[in-house]
């Protein structure tokens, strides 16, 4: 049982667009810098949005990320059938004293 | 650019010691913005941070809760690279292994991991 829940799975045509939730609490995503990974099929997690919002360079700007509150969103727009793959959330967890992860999500673009 | 180049063994036998090596270049392990962490992904237990070792005037780790009796993170400065020992393992433990680094001018539990190494697959069976 993951700390942060995300949906298991989302499911989206291409050029549509879809929004992916990640829920907390107070010492996790309440207090904390959220960061977001994406995840294709048979490769390492990689970093697409962190401190809530903030784009690493080369991350395209389809990708977008949302905090209030206790929750978090991942945006994606102009779905592409290279996004899918597993999403996760990440943030520290001020009770915890450690990082904690959701459960991922799988998007499937068909 | 930095890159992580994991290596250590696929196959553990239970109550064995799990130990993995990380292997940094384009970054030093005695860097004073980074901490240098070890994270693992399993079926049943998703993406789990084990711990990290990192350097400010002096060397600090971290652990999860999780494994924080099992677990010990090392920095080796003459290979630059870091490992992970993890003792008593049982089936439980078997997963693919991830070394990460966090880096930047924020308090440590604001960075993301923004390196990630290829991943180790290890398998925990007699």
């Amino acid at each position: 049982q993951s700390v942060l829940t995300q949906p298991p799975s989302m499911s989206a045509a291409p050029g549509q667009k879809v929004t992916i939730s990640c829920s907390g609490s107070s010492p996790n995503i309440g207090y904390n810098y959220v960061s977001w990974y994406q995840q294709l099929p048979g490769t390492a997690p990689k970093l697409l949005i962190y401190h809530n919002n903030i784009r690493p360079s080369g991350i395209p700007d389809r990708f977008s990320g949302s905090r209030s509150g206790t929750s978090a969103t991942l945006g994606i727009t102009g779905l592409q059938t290279g996004d899918e793959g597993e999403y996760y959330c990440g943030t520290w967890d001020s009770g915890l004293s450690e990082v904690v992860f959701g459960g991922g999500t799988k998007l499937t673009v068909l | 650019q930095v890159q992580l180049q994991q290596s250590g063994p696929g196959l553990v036998k239970p109550s064995q010691t799990l130990s993995l090596t990380c292997a940094i270049s384009g970054d030093s392990v005695s860097s004073n913005s980074a901490a240098w962490n070890w994270i693992r992904q399993s079926p049943s237990r998703g993406l789990e941070w084990l711990g990290r070792t990192y350097y400010r005037s002096k060397w600090f780790n971290d652990y999860a809760v999780s494994v924080k009796t099992r677990a010990t993170i090392n920095p080796d400065t003459s290979k630059n690279h870091f490992s992970l020992h993890l003792t008593s393992v049982t089936p439980e433990d078997t997963a693919v292994y991830y070394c990460a680094r966090a880096d930047g001018l924020l308090p440590l539990n604001y960075l993301p991991f923004d390196y990630w190494g290829q991943g180790t697959l290890v398998t925990v069976s007699s």
